[in-house]
């Protein structure tokens, strides 16, 4: 079957990095999303990875490892505003997104 | 401004009833999704469309149906048929179906059947 892992909360201090983490098994792999989505609203997206390695956006990073069917995504200077679900979801072999039920991250002050 | 509408935020309606979820976009998109989400659970997906007059079933299509007559709209159908349908349900477009076009997503409509 097709899974994809993440944790379900963590918490963080304003001004510190998280990082949240991803695991993967799926029929075909075509890429991999980041998502935010704020409680109630609409998700936003954040980044797409398809070949191994780390793409910086701002203060937002994230990581993709094929091989090991794993990505993180990697806030820094984190903000009160910061405080949302992060969606992790997968584009398989016909094109469809598997999604990850997401992160709640709390920041604290 | 170019977008997604979704319309309403939220919606009643008495178990029996069949209720049609409105989605617009007028970014010029070929692909248009309709997903569920509850919670603790990922986005599923209910239906999808990648051209006009054409569209398929996702993995919880029982007890929905949609049309896709116009490129800008794709509305949903929640029958009597669907077992659960109180939910968070999400409409989204991209450019076209491949992997590398992100999908852009409506602000929701949230349903509650009593």
């Amino acid at each position: 079957g097709q899974n994809i892992d993440q944790p379900t909360e963590m918490t963080a201090t304003e001004g510190a990095i998280v990082q949240i983490n991803c695991t993967y098994q799926t029929s075909g792999f075509n890429g991999l999303f980041w998502y935010q989505q704020h409680a109630g609203e609409a998700p936003t997206f954040l980044s797409y990875n398809v070949l191994d390695g780390l793409e910086e956006k701002g203060r937002f990073s994230s990581f993709l490892s094929r091989s090991k069917g794993y990505s993180y995504l990697l806030l820094k200077e984190l903000q009160m505003k910061d405080s949302a679900s992060y969606l992790c979801a997968v584009s398989d072999s016909n094109y469809q997104l598997i999604w990850g039920a997401g992160t709640k991250l709390i920041i604290k002050p | 401004d170019g977008g997604i509408t979704q319309s309403p935020k939220y919606l009643f309606r008495k178990e029996g009833q069949n209720v049609t979820l409105s989605c617009e976009q007028n970014l010029n998109h070929d692909a248009m999704y309709w997903y569920r989400q509850d919670p603790g659970q990922g986005l599923r997906l209910i239906y999808y469309s990648q051209i006009v007059n054409d569209f398929q079933k996702g993995d919880i299509a029982e007890g929905y149906s949609v049309s896709r007559e116009k490129k800008e709209s794709f509305p949903l159908t929640v029958t009597s048929a669907q077992k659960n349908p109180t939910a968070f349900y999400l409409c989204a477009s991209s450019i076209r179906a491949e992997a590398y076009n992100e999908q852009f997503f409506g602000p929701g409509t949230r349903l509650t059947v009593l």
